[in-house]
Order: structure tokens, then C-alpha cells, then sequence
């Protein structure tokens, strides 16, 4: 299948700490890894994103790590602030562009 | 503003009625995907085109579904004989296939 995992559902840190979202996927051709934060009724917005000849990419307080091997990746946010609250998605994604896309992750951060 | 547009932004109309949404996509970008999400649910993968060729279908796309884009420009979504269980958001992304894809605000529909 090409099921996408995403844990946890939710999260919720204090501003200033880290925040770990993982995500898990089965379909081995998926080879691009786009991460979406959305808002309250706004539409999903790329923050980052990894293809598969990459282990990890970084952008400012974001990061991205993919272990192709296990099937697995994830998404940091240090330092995180009360903006960084939002529902965030991992997707999968094959040569076509095509996303699964995982359940998505709440995150609040409290100040 | 030359981001992906989507028309309307909601709809709200009766069981068994038809609806067309349409969906304008960012200049010179060849692949547009169409998906849905439901309320705590991430997107869910509809149908895309390259061009004007539609090149795969989901099987969540039952045969009340249509999907075109003529011109290899816009596309619209039409759904026949709604039903409640369409009640949703319909989202609408574009790409070259060499970025990222950027989505819509989507059109959100409600069945009554």
C-alpha cells in the first residue's frame, strides 16, 4: 500500500523547547518528502522539503532527517514559538509528484 | 497574488444536486493535482493531470467524479448527485515538477 504514519496526533511543548514530529512510509518508490504546516482554515504551506538522495536538510529553526533504509523521517523545530502553532503534515512522494499524505500532527506551543 | 486560485471558495448546496469547482494554477505549471481533506484528516489524493492528459485516478474518486482541464490551463472538479459523505474540502495544487506544490485555498462543500 502507500500508506503515510505520522506520529504523535498531538503535541504540545513549551515555547523555546524542541518539537519532534515522525513519520513512516511503505511504498518504496516514494523518493520526495515535503513537510506542510496549516493553519486554522488556511490552505497547507510547504516549510521544508527532502528528496531521497539526501539525509537531512536544514532551514533555520527546521530540520528534516530521512532514513530511506528504515522507511522513516522526521521534522525538528527548535526554539519554537507561539507562531509555530499548526497543524503539520508529512507527505510521501513518487516520480508523478503525487502526495500521501500522513494524518497530520496538532502542535501547540505554549508561551 | 499568482498562486494556485480556486473558485468557489465554498459551496453549500442540497443532496443530489451537482457541483463544479474550479481551479486556476500558478502560471507555466504543467502537473496539477486535485485532493480532498476532511475535518482532523490529512489530504487525500484525488486525480492529477500533466497537462492536459489525465494520468492517474484514485480509486476514493468514484464514477460520480469528473475531472478535466482542457487547455492543459485550469481544471475543474465536477461531482454528481452529491452525496453527505462528500461534505469536505477540495483542495487544488500545482507544480513544473520541479518545485514544490503549492496549493490552493480550497473549496470547502457542504451538503445539507
Amino acid at each position: 500500500g502507500e500508506n503515510v504514519e505520522q506520529h504523535p496526533s498531538t503535541l504540545s511543548v513549551q515555547e523555546g523547547d524542541s518539537a519532534v514530529i515522525k513519520c513512516t512510509y511503505s511504498d518504496s518508490a516514494s523518493n520526495y518528502f515535503p513537510w506542510y504546516k496549516q493553519e486554522l482554515g488556511k490552505r497547507p504551506q510547504l516549510i521544508i522539503d527532502i528528496r531521497s538522495n539526501v539525509g537531512e536538510k536544514k532551514d533555520q529553526r527546521i530540520a528534516v532527517t530521512l532514513n530511506k533504509t528504515a522507511k522513516h523521517f522526521s521534522l525538528h523545530i527548535t526554539e519554537t514559538q507561539p507562531e509555530d502553532s499548526a497543524v503539520y503534515f508529512c507527505a510521501a512522494g513518487d516520480s508523478w509528484g503525487k502526495l500521501q499524505f500522513g494524518a497530520g500532527t496538532q502542535v501547540v506551543v505554549t508561551p | 497574488d499568482t498562486g494556485v486560485s480556486q473558485d468557489p471558495r465554498h459551496k453549500i448546496t442540497k443532496r443530489g444536486q451537482n457541483v463544479t469547482f474550479r481551479c486556476d494554477p500558478i502560471s507555466e505549471h504543467n502537473r496539477l493535482y486535485w485532493y480532498r481533506q476532511t475535518l482532523g484528516q490529512g489530504p487525500e489524493f484525488l486525480t492529477y493531470f500533466q497537462n492536459e492528459a489525465q494520468l492517474e485516478k484514485s480509486r476514493l474518486l468514484s464514477d460520480r467524479f469528473s475531472a478535466e482541464r482542457p487547455k492543459g490551463s485550469f481544471s475543474t472538479l465536477e461531482i454528481q448527485r452529491t452525496e453527505q459523505g462528500d461534505s469536505a474540502m477540495y483542495l487544488c495544487a500545482s507544480t513544473d515538477g520541479n518545485q514544490p506544490q503549492h496549493f490552493g485555498d480550497g473549496t470547502r462543500l457542504s451538503i445539507l
